[in-house]
């Protein structure tokens, strides 16, 4: 157990609509991490943030936004969501030490299925 | 910009065997740090090893091995005397200090067949 805690584990929804993804990071880490993992394209870096501040952007669709509260949990809102969203999302977190350069950990994922 | 790439989309060996997985990198920094990561069948990534751009000893811990070149820009995982356990995708991930992101590669999905 990473510590990290994403929710929902598992959504299924229908192309144009929208949710959210949560995240809880590990006690005390105030990085948060979010990739997109999809079959052809492997683990994709979207967005980050550090102690509530945007850090590092990827390749985040501007349909998809991300915000990280002062409790340090994050959300990553999808909406108009078309077919190829569909794919696991993973959140991650890192200790304040480290920054970038320390390990990253991760939670468990979100498998979002577009119909 | 920042680039992974493992090249082995997929391997399969038979249990006991040896097997290297590739990664390459492209960085313009000369601050960087390479990782490697185990994606299990469960799902969850797991972090395997650090290693910084001023440190090119090569690493062991147990069956695994790292061969980091800086030469070649690779930094190449070895696991000897593989076993079923280690069935499962592996990824090279890179920070650099401009880009101040964590890149992964594609990812190899290893086999161990019994």
């Amino acid at each position: 157990d990473s510590g990290v805690t994403q929710t929902p584990k598992h959504l299924i929804t229908a192309t144009g609509q929208r949710v959210t993804l949560r995240c809880s990071p590990r006690s005390g880490d105030l990085s948060v991490y979010w990739y997109q993992q999809s079959l052809d394209q492997g683990l994709q870096f979207l967005i980050q943030y550090y102690n509530g501040e945007e850090r590092a952007k990827g390749n985040i669709l501007e349909r998809f936004s991300a915000q990280q509260f002062p409790d340090l949990h994050s959300e990553l809102n999808l909406s108009s969501l078309e077919l190829g969203d569909s794919a696991l999302y993973f959140c991650a977190s890192s200790s304040p030490g480290q920054g970038n350069t320390g390990e990253l950990f991760f939670g468990e994922g979100s498998r979002l299925t577009v119909l | 910009a920042q680039k992974v790439t493992q090249a082995q989309t997929e391997i399969s060996v038979v249990e006991k065997e040896d097997v290297t997985l590739d990664c390459v990198y492209e960085t313009r920094d000369t601050t960087y740090y390479l990782f490697w990561y185990k994606q299990p069948p469960s799902g969850e990534l797991v972090f395997l090893i650090r290693r910084n751009s001023f440190d090119e000893q090569n690493e062991i811990s147990g069956r695994y091995s790292w061969n980091f070149q800086k030469s070649t820009s690779s930094f190449n995982f070895t696991i000897t005397a593989s076993q079923v356990v280690d069935s499962a995708v592996y990824f090279c991930a890179l920070w650099g200090y401009r880009d101040d992101k964590i890149i992964f590669g594609k990812g190899t999905r290893l086999h161990i067949l019994p």
